[in-house]
């Protein structure tokens, strides 16, 4: 499949060491947060989310911690691995509708 | 549980041609949202049906519609196609209001 986004920020990354990707975000009233992951040719997948009321949420080997006040959003992959390597989209969403808006997204590229 | 399907996968149009692209929801899902993914643009919200009814529009040309079936599965339709209509069209569910939005994998449309 095509690449899609050839030209966003790289995150460069040693295999074992941890990932910290950034994400600002502009709508004060949005009150929940996704991190997603796209691999080459596919679909963007879900990683984790957050709410608002929260500023800190755990998954497997994945933390996304949310700052409300400077509307800073950061997902942290701890022991990357190469199979990590992908482009990473946060994305907003104000009130219950089902429209996300993203962010223009990071690739990380894991180093052997 | 299967993902969320698109079809056709792959296609390339003509200009002025017109084009339906067809999205299936996990199970159980009432709400479907189409995105346009580009280089330039990143991830664009399109639209998002719910019970059939379209819920919310973004930012694009009237020639971008939609529909959703009963069956909650639910179709795009771009007419008289323009060169800078080549991108990557998902569709994403959700089991309604305020839930986790999942993607597929997206249709490539190449206009030429």
């Amino acid at each position: 499949g095509e690449s899609v986004g050839l030209h966003l920020p790289t995150l460069s990354v040693q295999e074992g060491d941890n990932s910290i990707i950034n994400c600002a975000y502009s709508n004060s009233a949005s009150d929940y947060f996704i991190w997603y992951k796209q691999e080459s040719g596919k679909g963007p997948q879900f990683i984790i989310d957050i709410r608002s009321n929260m500023d800190k949420r755990q998954g497997q080997r994945v933390t996304v911690l949310l700052n409300k006040t400077v509307k800073h959003l950061s997902l942290q992959i701890a022991a990357t691995q190469p199979g990590d390597s992908a482009v990473y989209f946060c994305a907003e969403r104000a009130g219950t509708a089902s429209k996300l808006t993203f962010g223009t997204g990071t690739r990380l590229q894991v180093t052997l | 549980k299967a993902g969320v399907t698109q079809t056709p996968r792959y296609l390339i149009k003509t200009r002025g041609q017109q084009v339906t692209l067809s999205c299936s929801p996990i199970s159980g899902h009432r709400s479907v949202s189409w995105y346009q993914q580009t280089p330039g643009q990143g991830l664009q919200f399109l639209f998002e049906y719910f019970s059939e009814t379209q819920r919310n529009k973004g930012n694009f040309p009237g020639r971008f519609s939609g529909r959703q079936f009963s069956n909650s599965r639910s179709e795009m339709n771009v007419s008289t196609l323009e060169l800078g209509d080549s991108a990557l069209y998902l569709c994403a569910s959700s089991q309604g209001s305020g839930n986790t939005i999942y993607f597929g994998e997206g249709s490539w449309l190449t206009v030429v």
